[in-house]
């Protein structure tokens, strides 16, 4: 079955520990992208990656890092979680008609 | 910056009622997306347009290029449509920004 996975589901942890959110798509898509959503404001791109090894920034990519090391992974670093990263995160590949998403991460930085 | 506008913000219908929601923006794009998320939080894509209209089962996507504006039109709704509606335009080498979602309610 075509997907996106995300993991993990549900993420509780403090301020400055270092945490990894992991997406990895099975259908080949170039392209992935990372994404928050918070009350009031939205969805709102974190990062994408066009390629293997070719990420860029997109509207809100302070505190957060990525790595595109092989197709069909890529995974969101939080290096210091700070509680204002508290949010419902997702994660996306495209394909040629349409957008694939994950089905979310709740994280919450106390 | 891309600015995205969406219209109602909120929208409650009948079931059978003929529905419409509006998405502008304000910079030339490469391709528009509609979404639909249920108050699981899941997110689907229905369509994926950069020009004309396109239709599946009831529901049908436009968009003006020349107006930067799309709209998302469901035929006999039915209260399973009850969800948020996402518009998002792609620009560049694909940088998507959002806007903030149409909450339909469909009553029996």
């Amino acid at each position: 079955e075509a997907q996106v996975t995300q993991n993990p589901r549900y993420l509780i942890t403090v301020t400055g520990k270092k945490l990894t959110v992991t997406c990895s798509q099975n259908m080949n898509h170039e392209y992935m992208s990372w994404y928050r959503q918070d009350p009031g404001l939205g969805l709102r791109q974190i990062y994408y990656s066009m390629n293997v090894e070719v990420t860029d920034k997109g509207d809100v990519p302070e505190g957060y890092k990525v790595s595109r090391k092989e197709k069909r992974n890529f995974p969101l670093i939080l290096e210091s979680p700070s509680p204002n990263q508290t949010s419902l995160y997702f994660c996306a590949s495209k394909g040629n008609e349409k957008l694939f998403f994950g089905s979310g991460t709740q994280l919450s930085v106390l | 910056k891309n600015e995205v506008e969406q219209s109602p913000q909120n929208l409650t219908a009948q079931e059978g009622e003929f529905i419409t929601i509006n998405c502008s923006y304000s910079v030339g794009i490469s391709a528009l997306h509609w979404l639909q998320q249920h108050p699981g939080g899941g997110i689907v894509s229905l369509f994926m347009l950069s020009s004309g209209k396109k239709k599946h089962g009831r529901l049908i996507a436009t968009i003006n290029i020349q107006e930067k504006h799309s709209s998302l039109h469901i035929t006999a709704s039915h209260p399973r449509d009850s969800a948020v509606y996402i518009c998002a335009v792609a620009v560049g080498s694909y940088q998507l920004t959002f806007g903030k979602g149409t909450k339909l309610s469909v009553i029996p």
